[in-house]
């Protein structure tokens, strides 16, 4: 079983829409959760980071149920520049393991 | 925007020619990692390092090496090229303070073994 595993994706949406991604992870050590973003053949970036109690940033919302193990990316009204690949990042000790990134693609 | 740098940006190279990718970065960091990354695919760690000397291999196993002489320089050295060895290198660095962190990302470099 992958460290961090996500929503397989693509994920083809419509602009305006709102979407979600999951995201598990299976060390239940982990400390800190991020949402990154890659555009495609460009170097991954932060997006946000996750806390515990939730935060919102504009128009992304992330979750994290520790109990669980979930993390979860909300888009509000997309937007066609939205579209990339999420990657779910969890940090275990000083090392960042990405999750595999769920393709999205807004449509016009 | 991240200091971070990788040199090249596209390398086409022989099968069994050496080579090195470089990267740099003027943030003081003392972490820095390689992944190797293929197109739509997943990035996979193959080196990290926590500081001047320092250097340890990733996840995923690597027939390359790095060094770190230098807090701001992180090299990543193939000794023979192989067509197997073609993909998206990504050099990172990050720090973490008061229980934050974030990797910074060069532009990476990607490398043809022909």
């Amino acid at each position: 079983r992958k460290e961090v595993e996500q929503d397989p994706g693509p994920f083809n949406v419509p602009e305006g829409a709102t979407v979600a991604f999951n995201c598990t992870y299976s060390n239940s050590a982990s400390q800190s959760f991020f949402w990154y973003r890659q555009d495609c053949r460009k170097e991954p970036k932060l997006l946000m980071s996750v806390y515990s109690s939730g935060n919102e940033d504009g128009r992304f919302t992330a979750q994290l149920n520790r109990a669980s193990q979930y993390i979860s990316l909300l888009i509000r009204d997309s937007k066609l520049s939205d579209s990339a690949t999420y990657l779910c990042v969890v940090m275990g000790g000083q090392n960042f393991v990405f999750g595999p990134g769920t393709r999205l693609s807004v449509l016009p | 925007e991240a200091d971070i740098y990788q040199t090249p940006r596209y390398l086409v190279i022989g099968t069994g020619k050496k080579i090195t990718l470089e990267c740099s970065q003027t943030m003081g960091h003392d972490k820095m990692y390689w992944y190797q990354q293929d197109p739509g695919m997943e990035l996979h760690l193959i080196h990290y390092s926590y500081g001047v000397n320092s250097t340890e291999k990733g996840d995923l196993s690597s027939e390359s090496t790095v060094s770190r002489i230098r807090t701001e320089h992180f090299p990543l050295t193939l000794e023979s090229a192989r067509p197997s060895h073609t993909s998206q290198y990504l050099c990172a660095s990050s720090e973490i303070s008061g229980g934050f962190a974030e990797a910074f990302f060069g532009q990476g470099t990607r490398l043809t073994v022909v």
